[in-house]
C-alpha cells in the first residue's frame, strides 16, 4: 500500500521561502495533494497537483512533483507567521487517501 | 454552507469508560472517515464508509473500537473500555467522491483525554 513520508520540523524567517519536502511510495496516486492544520483545527486542502503534471503554481504556493523519483515538495514564497502549521502531504491510492505524518512549520518573525 | 461538525469538542473519561464521539459529515457528501492524531504523529486512518458499501474497517487498532454511519449520514466512533493510549484527537473527514479526486472535508476534532 501507499507510504508517505516527509520530515517533522521546518523552522524559517518571515519573508523567506519555505520548502516542505515528502516522498511516496505508490506510484499509481493520480493526485498528490497538500493540506494544512492550524493549531486547534481540523485539516483544510491547500492545493494538489495531478500525477500527470510536474508543477502546479498558485499564488504563494509552488508544487513540483517528480515522478522518477515519488518525490513531492511545496514551496511557500515570502512566508508568513500566518504560515506556521502543519502541513501534510497525501496521496490517494484507489479511495483511500494516505497521510504523512506532517511537517511543523516554524515562522520565526 | 454548514461544513463538517464533531461532538464534543473535548471529552475527559476515566481508564475502562466507553466513549462515543459524533461526527456530522457535510449534506450529500457519500463517503466518511474517522481519523486519529496523537501527539506528533501523523494521521492514523481508522475507518472508511461509503454509501452503502460494506465500510473499511482495516485501520481499527482493537476490537474496543467500533463505528457506525446512520441513514448514510451522522456517524458515530465509539471506544469501549478506555485506555490511556487512547487519548489523542479523533477528526472525521466527508467527501464527495467522483472519480479518483478526492478532496476530505475535516471536521475540528474531537480532542480525547483518558485518565
Amino acid at each position: 500500500g501507499e507510504d508517505v513520508e516527509q520530515s517533522l520540523f521546518l523552522s524559517v524567517r518571515e519573508g523567506d521561502s519555505s520548502v516542505i519536502n515528502c516522498t511516496y511510495t505508490d506510484s499509481s496516486s493520480t493526485y498528490l495533494y497538500w493540506y494544512k492544520q492550524e493549531p486547534g483545527a481540523g485539516l483544510q486542502l491547500l492545493t494538489y497537483i495531478f500525477s500527470n503534471m510536474d508543477m502546479k503554481q498558485d499564488q504563494r504556493l509552488t508544487v513540483l512533483l517528480n515522478k522518477k523519483d515519488k518525490h513531492l515538495s511545496l514551496r511557500i514564497a515570502d512566508t508568513q507567521t500566518g504560515d506556521s502549521a502543519i502541513y501534510f502531504c497525501a496521496g490517494t491510492g484507489g479511495f483511500k487517501t494516505i497521510f504523512g505524518a506532517g511537517t511543523r512549520l516554524f515562522v520565526k518573525a | 454552507g454548514a461544513g463538517v461538525s464533531q461532538s464534543p469538542s473535548n471529552k475527559v473519561t476515566e481508564k475502562g469508560k466507553d466513549v462515543e464521539l459524533r461526527c456530522d459529515p457535510i449534506s450529500g457528501h457519500t463517503a466518511l472517515y474517522w481519523y486519529r492524531q496523537s501527539l506528533g504523529q501523523g494521521l492514523e486512518f481508522l475507518i472508511y464508509f461509503q454509501g452503502n458499501s460494506a465500510p473499511d474497517k482495516s485501520g481499527l487498532p482493537s476490537d474496543r473500537f467500533s463505528a457506525e454511519r446512520t441513514g448514510g449520514s451522522v456517524s458515530t466512533l465509539t471506544i469501549q473500555r478506555t485506555q490511556q493510549e487512547d487519548s489523542a484527537v479523533y477528526l472525521c473527514a466527508s467527501s464527495f467522491e467522483r472519480s479518483s479526486y478526492n478532496e476530505q472535508f475535516f471536521g475540528p476534532g474531537t480532542r480525547l483525554t483518558v485518565l
